[in-house]
This record gives structure tokens, C-alpha cells and sequence, in this order.
């Protein structure tokens, strides 16, 4: 009963370095996604995947990248972290249904840029 | 795109009192309406969550009404307990891989 399982749990970062969150889920789902919660703006989308090998942007793309290794994984990656980019980060997925998608998260990974 | 609004962002009620949360979406294309309860270093966890094409649901404690016409959906707990003392996120969606959601409220349930 694993679900969504994201890594790591806590990072800290120092202006400019680059780091990657991995993400993973065993439900068999085709779409996975990765948002961004920030104190009283709820949860914003960074980018989705429809499908093993499609990506796209959400809300708030700008400084991250996405790869879909496989159906399972779907990795977010900070090139040159900012300050601005301390955050929560959730990795989610979902199941489509006959009458449509439901989404299921991570437990979250807590990032900080100093 | 799609804009949701929820109301209130925080909440206080007494124990074995009555909660509602109330969220307003802005397109009339959005067909299925979930809420996530988060508790304190977790992610949202899916409790309840209402299609289009119905007006209610109710899982023991927790009911979700829609109001199509309106375009604004609440969800109701009843009885609350301590346990209940979490963030409560609502969501609209109209297609399969967008999903927005509100601001989220956090409830405390005072013993």
C-alpha cells in the first residue's frame, strides 16, 4: 500500500545548487503530477504528465524540470534553486475512471533555500 | 482558467459541534469537485468527492452539496471530534489531468 512515494522528505539548499525530487507510485496510473504549496496559496501545479513520455507546463513552471522515466517515476528537477523556491512540494498521481480522475499524493518533500 | 475560491480560512468549533466549508468555482464546466483533508506534515488525503450529476453525498460524518447553478460546492462534518483538526482543501476539475484548488481552510476543533 505504498501509493505515492516521494524523496527526499526534508533538503536544504544553497543559492544555485541543483537537486532532484524523485517521485514514484505504484497504482498503475497514467498521469502523475507535481505541485507546489506555498502559506495561503493553496496548491499550485509545476508541470503534469499525461502518459509515459509527455510532459507539460502547469501554473508556476518557470525554474523546474520534469521527466517521466517510465509509467512509475516522474522526477522534478531545480537546475539553480532560488530562495523563491522554498516550498512544500507534493508529488501526485491519478486514475481515470469511467466518470473521470481522482488524485492521490505523496506525503511531500519540505525544501529550503538559503 | 478555472478559479476557486474557499471560505473560511480558518475555522474554530467545538467539539461535537457542526463545520461547513464553503468553496465557488468560476467555470461552469467543471464536473467533479474533490476535498482533501491535510494533516500536519502529511499530503492531502482524499475524503469525499462529488460529480456533477449529483447534488449530495454522505460518508458517515462528512456530506458534500453542489449547487450547479450557483457554482459553489461545501462540505459538511458533523459531530466533529479533535481528529477532525486539519487543513480541508476543495478542488474543481472539467478535464482529466487539471485539477484547481482553493486556499485551503484550517479547522480546529476545540475539545
Amino acid at each position: 500500500n505504498a501509493g505515492v512515494t516521494q524523496t527526499p522528505k526534508f533538503q536544504v539548499l544553497k543559492t544555485g545548487q541543483s537537486m532532484t525530487l524523485q517521485c514514484a507510485q505504484d497504482m498503475n496510473h497514467n498521469s502523475m503530477y507535481w505541485y507546489r504549496q506555498d502559506p495561503g496559496m493553496g496548491l499550485r501545479l509545476i508541470y503534469y504528465s499525461a502518459s509515459e513520455g509527455t510532459t507539460d507546463k502547469g501554473e508556476v513552471p518557470n525554474g523546474y524540470n520534469v521527466s517521466r522515466l517510465n509509467k512509475r517515476e516522474f522526477s522534478l528537477r531545480l537546475e539553480s534553486a532560488a530562495p523563491s523556491q522554498t516550498s512544500v512540494y507534493f508529488c501526485a498521481s491519478s486514475a481515470e475512471t469511467v466518470s473521470g480522475n481522482t488524485i492521490y499524493f505523496g506525503e511531500g518533500s519540505w525544501l529550503t533555500v538559503v | 482558467g478555472e478559479n476557486v475560491e474557499q471560505h473560511p480560512s480558518t475555522l474554530s468549533v467545538q467539539e461535537g459541534d457542526s463545520a461547513v466549508i464553503k468553496c465557488t468555482y468560476s467555470d461552469s464546466a467543471s464536473n467533479y469537485f474533490p476535498w482533501y483533508k491535510q494533516e500536519l506534515g502529511k499530503g492531502p488525503q482524499l475524503i469525499i468527492d462529488i460529480r456533477s450529476n449529483v447534488g449530495e453525498k454522505k460518508d458517515q460524518r462528512i456530506a458534500v452539496t453542489l449547487n450547479k447553478t450557483a457554482k459553489h460546492f461545501s462540505l459538511h462534518i458533523t459531530e466533529t471530534q479533535p481528529e477532525d483538526s486539519a487543513v480541508y482543501f476543495c478542488a474543481a476539475s472539467f478535464t482529466g489531468n487539471q485539477f484547481y484548488f482553493g486556499t485551503g481552510t484550517s479547522l480546529t476543533v476545540i475539545p
